[in-house]
């Protein structure tokens, strides 16, 4: 069974910092997701991630992957208070046969980032 | 606006009631995914649908069944509720399974009484 653990699962952080939040998974996947979401909203697709080494880059938020390791980063640079949200990871694995489920969410870290 | 159109937007019925909650893909997409979205439980897959047919199942309850029509919009129904079934239920679409991307509806906030 498909593991996703993020963490940390809240954080509340001041503008201007930087911080990371991690996302770790069980098993071989061959997509990794991050997502936004802000109470009571719809998830916001941020960055797909899809091979070993994928950086990918938008404002103050940089994800990457590390496929070897099973793990995922979302770094946020010089934080402002916009970003504050709830952000998952999610992990997609692929059956056998080219079949797909759907995808595995880790419980999501909890951002504030405090004037 | 992802172009994922979910009915209703909010729903409150009472126990042992069943409901339908209804979901339009974007243009396109054939792929049609279901979660369920709660504070026990977080995010969790339901079912998948791809141009009609079960493509894959997660943790969906013998309760809820879904469908999808040969117009490609899907129906998640949810039968002989109980008050833990109150949560936020997302459908989410993508042109096919292999596909990288799925985008999520605005969801259908469901509160059992």
């Amino acid at each position: 069974e498909l593991k996703v653990e993020q963490n940390p699962l809240f954080l509340s952080m001041q503008e201007g910092k930087n911080y990371t939040i991690y996302c770790n998974y069980s098993t071989t996947s061959d997509r990794l997701y991050w997502y936004r979401q802000d109470p009571g909203k719809s998830l916001e697709s941020l960055f797909v991630l899809l091979s070993n080494g994928a950086v990918k880059q938008e404002g103050r938020l940089m994800a990457s992957l590390d496929t070897k390791a099973r793990l995922s980063t979302l770094h946020i640079t010089a934080a402002v208070h916009d970003l504050s949200a709830t952000y998952f990871c999610a992990v997609g694995s692929m059956y056998s046969g080219g079949g797909a489920d759907g995808l595995t969410f880790g419980k999501g870290t909890h951002l504030i980032i405090q004037p | 606006d992802s172009g994922v159109t979910q009915t209703p937007k909010h729903l409150i019925t009472a126990t042992g009631q069943r409901v339908t909650l209804r979901c339009s893909p974007r243009s396109g997409d054939l792929s049609v995914y279901w979660y369920q979205q709660s504070l026990d439980q977080g995010l969790q897959f339901l079912i998948q649908y791809y141009n009609g047919e079960e493509r894959a199942k997660g943790n969906i309850l013998e309760r809820f069944s879904a469908q999808q029509f040969p117009d490609l919009h899907s129906e998640l129904n949810l039968s002989s509720l109980e008050l833990g079934d109150s949560a936020l239920y997302f459908c989410a679409s993508s042109v096919d399974p292999r596909s990288a991307e799925a985008f999520f509806g605005q969801g259908t906030r469901l509160t059992v009484v």
